[in-house]
């Protein structure tokens, strides 16, 4: 069975500063897609990005970008320009190419920005 | 707003009793995905459905079932409630349920159990 591991349970960052979420993963797949949520205090989950597996191209979406390693199965998240709004639970998430494609998540990373 | 709505948005009831949470998936969607986030689970998978059949199906109580009808609305039924059924169960959707799909995620319905 895959597994997600967020190893972080809270981070804090300055506005306007960078940080970066960690997020490890265990599958013997090949195909898969990993994605990374957000859950702000209304605790909507809003995907933020997303990467395919067979892509060696790491994900871009304005503000944020992924790190995704695919041989050490690593797929961390930078937020760049940090704002007040980006405060909120970050969940990262696997995608298996199995079995109706569930998502599996990590247990989450609080991120707090400080201004 | 990903375009898929769950009602109610809050539910609070006893043990013991039944509930049935709503969910209408994105237009277009023919793929809808329960998951459940509870303090001591975290986030997981409870059930997937596809064009009203049954495709996978995840930690899911006996006690609880769910189908998706001709409309492509699905219901999530939970009986015999128990204290620890408490969390936040969403709805989410996706176009055919394959592993190129994007899952968007409902509101939620918040369900506390006295």
């Amino acid at each position: 069975a895959q597994t997600v591991t967020q190893s972080q349970p809270e981070m804090s960052v300055q506005e306007a500063e960078t940080v970066t979420l960690s997020c490890t993963y265990d599958t013997s797949e090949s195909d898969y897609y990993l994605f990374w949520y957000k859950q702000p205090p209304s605790r909507q989950m809003i995907l933020v990005i997303r990467q395919e597996a067979y892509k060696q191209q790491n994900a871009t979406e304005n503000r944020f970008s992924v790190n995704f390693q695919k041989a050490a199965k690593s797929f961390s998240l930078k937020i760049s320009d940090s704002q007040l709004g980006d405060a909120a639970m970050y969940f990262c998430a696997y995608r298996s190419s199995e079995y109706g494609n569930k998502l599996v998540f990590g247990a989450g990373t609080i991120l707090r920005v400080k201004s | 707003d990903s375009g898929v709505t769950q009602t109610p948005k809050h539910l609070i009831t006893a043990t013991g009793q039944r509930v049935t949470l709503r969910c209408s998936p994105r237009s277009g969607d023919l793929s809808v995905y329960w998951y459940q986030q509870s303090l001591d689970q975290g986030l997981q998978f409870l059930i997937q459905y596809y064009n009203g059949e049954e495709r996978a199906k995840g930690n899911i109580l006996e006690r609880f079932s769910a189908q998706q009808f001709p409309d492509l609305h699905s219901e999530l039924n939970l009986s015999s409630l128990e204290l620890g059924d408490s969390a936040l169960y969403f709805c989410a959707s996706s176009v055919w349920g394959g592993v190129t799909d994007t899952q968007y995620f409902g509101p939620g319905t918040r369900l506390t159990v006295l």
